[in-house]
């Protein structure tokens, strides 16, 4: 089983700055099973990159993905204060099928 | 775009079962794409449930699957959840999403959560 770790645990950033978040996978994944998504307090999570650096419908360019094998970073380029949210990694293995995710790096100001 | 709404209760007691009905609207149910449940304890991460094709077949999580039975209404549109022989743990909102098998293995479209409390 795949195990994901992200860091930092938490992102202490300013809006206009540029954030850069890591996910690792355990072992070696394919990018096109890899996404991220921003969660907001009450509120579902939604995505934002899917195979690991296309941008879902409707998401700023500011957000990117981009990595592979073992390694990958999601970059927010310039902060803005809808930004400030815990952000999710996320992998699907086939073998057996099974969705991870990662615990979460949390942005705030 | 489609659109997910959980429905279903919200206290539930101790060794008892949880059952949760996932209703999708401005789509069909029955294309190319996998429906999911995930849950997320007050304050934690997220964790992955299940999912069920159309035609019916189910994955599960290997953590849960002794206790978690998916399943689909095409007729109506629904996809349920039952989750038994609850403990305090099984305490989180639940999810319901979409898996757009067309562009990939992801949740695409959610549900707004209900929050399930297993407590006597």
């Amino acid at each position: 089983e795949i195990v994901l770790t992200q860091s930092p645990g938490t992102l202490s950033l300013s809006p206009g700055e540029r954030a850069t978040l890591s996910c690792r996978a355990s072992q070696s994944v394919s990018s096109n099973y890899l996404a991220w998504y921003q969660q907001k307090p009450g509120q579902a999570p939604r995505v934002l990159i899917y195979g690991a650096s296309r941008r879902a419908t409707g998401i700023s360019d500011r957000f990117s993905g981009s990595g592979s094998g073992t390694d990958f970073t999601l970059t927010i380029s310039r902060l803005e204060p809808e930004d400030f949210a815990v952000y999710y990694c996320q992998h699907y293995g086939s073998s057996p099928p099974l969705f991870t995710f990662g615990p979460g790096t949390k942005v705030d100001i | 775009q489609v659109q997910l709404q959980e429905s279903g209760p919200r206290l539930v007691k101790p060794s008892g079962t949880l059952s949760l009905t996932c209703a999708v609207s401005g789509g069909s149910i029955s294309i190319h794409d996998w429906w999911s449940w995930v849950r997320q304890p007050p304050g934690k991460g997220l964790e992955w449930i299940g999912e069920i094709f159309h035609s019916g077949s189910t994955n599960y999580n290997p953590s849960l699957k002794s206790r978690v039975t998916i399943s689909i209404d095409k007729s109506t549109k629904q996809f349920s959840l039952n989750l038994n022989s609850l403990t305090a743990a099984d305490t989180a909102v639940y999810y319901c999403a979409r898996i757009p098998l067309s562009s990939g293995w992801y949740l695409d479209n959610w549900g707004q959560g209900t929050l399930v409390t297993v407590s006597s």
